[in-house]
């Protein structure tokens, strides 16, 4: 079963554009993280921020959380292509990590 | 640091025969998760180990088993294999706790005839 659903499903855009991906989950959480992973590839770890945060910056990152509505956005200020990847959030319920559905981006050079 | 490695990286098999994943963490971690992904049911959670010891177990059935030495590489073994067993299995490296940040390999890619 999965933890956390991200919306949207499928996202395209331009580069130089922000992509904005939302996850929302059902338990309450220790901390949410945002992973990527390139086409048949492995994850890897983008983000992590903490129940007691509600704002983290990594670069062209920018992560929110919002316990009170068990959802948390990821920011990708002026895309690149090489930002194409699916995008999963996932927190850790029953101590095991569950991933979200993902969001797809494509970025268009 | 070296990263996760995962071997082989691509293998294919007919249904019936067994298979072993072999998965090796970042020095110093003492934790590896393994994770089946696939189209369908997206990514799912195997089981865990820890110090040589299964410390989670995801909901697979019992054709799927694991081990870790204690060099903490960890194995992961698929007997009796189906169709639907084809994915690709990722591993990840953790220090310590499952809510730290895992470092995932870059998976095998099991196909099954």
């Amino acid at each position: 079963s999965q933890q956390g659903e991200e919306d949207p499903q499928a996202l395209s855009i331009q580069e130089g554009e922000n992509a904005t991906m939302n996850c929302s989950y059902k338990t309450s959480i220790n901390n949410l993280q945002w992973y990527r992973q390139n086409s048949g590839r492995g994850l890897v770890h983008l983000i992590l921020i903490r129940s007691n945060e509600r704002e983290k910056h990594s670069g062209r990152l920018r992560v929110t959380l919002d316990t009170s509505k068990k959802s948390s956005s990821l920011l990708i200020t002026a895309s690149r292509a090489a930002d194409t990847a699916s995008y999963f959030c996932a927190t850790v319920r029953t101590d095991k990590l569950i991933f979200g559905t993902g969001t797809r981006l494509q970025v268009f050079p | 640091k070296a990263g996760v490695t995962q071997t082989p990286r691509y293998l294919i098999k007919t249904r019936g025969q067994q298979v072993t994943l072999s998965c090796s963490p970042i020095s110093g971690h003492r934790s590896v998760s393994w994770y089946q992904q696939t189209p369908g049911q997206g990514l799912q959670f195997l089981f865990e180990y820890f110090s040589e010891t299964q410390r989670n177990k995801g909901n697979f059935p019992g054709r799927f088993s694991g081990r870790q030495f204690s060099n903490s590489r960890s194995e992961m073994n698929v007997s009796t294999l189906e169709l639907g067993d084809s994915a690709l299995y990722l591993c990840a490296s953790i220090r310590d706790s499952t809510t730290d940040t895992q470092y995932f390999g870059p998976g095998t890619r099991l196909t099954v005839l």
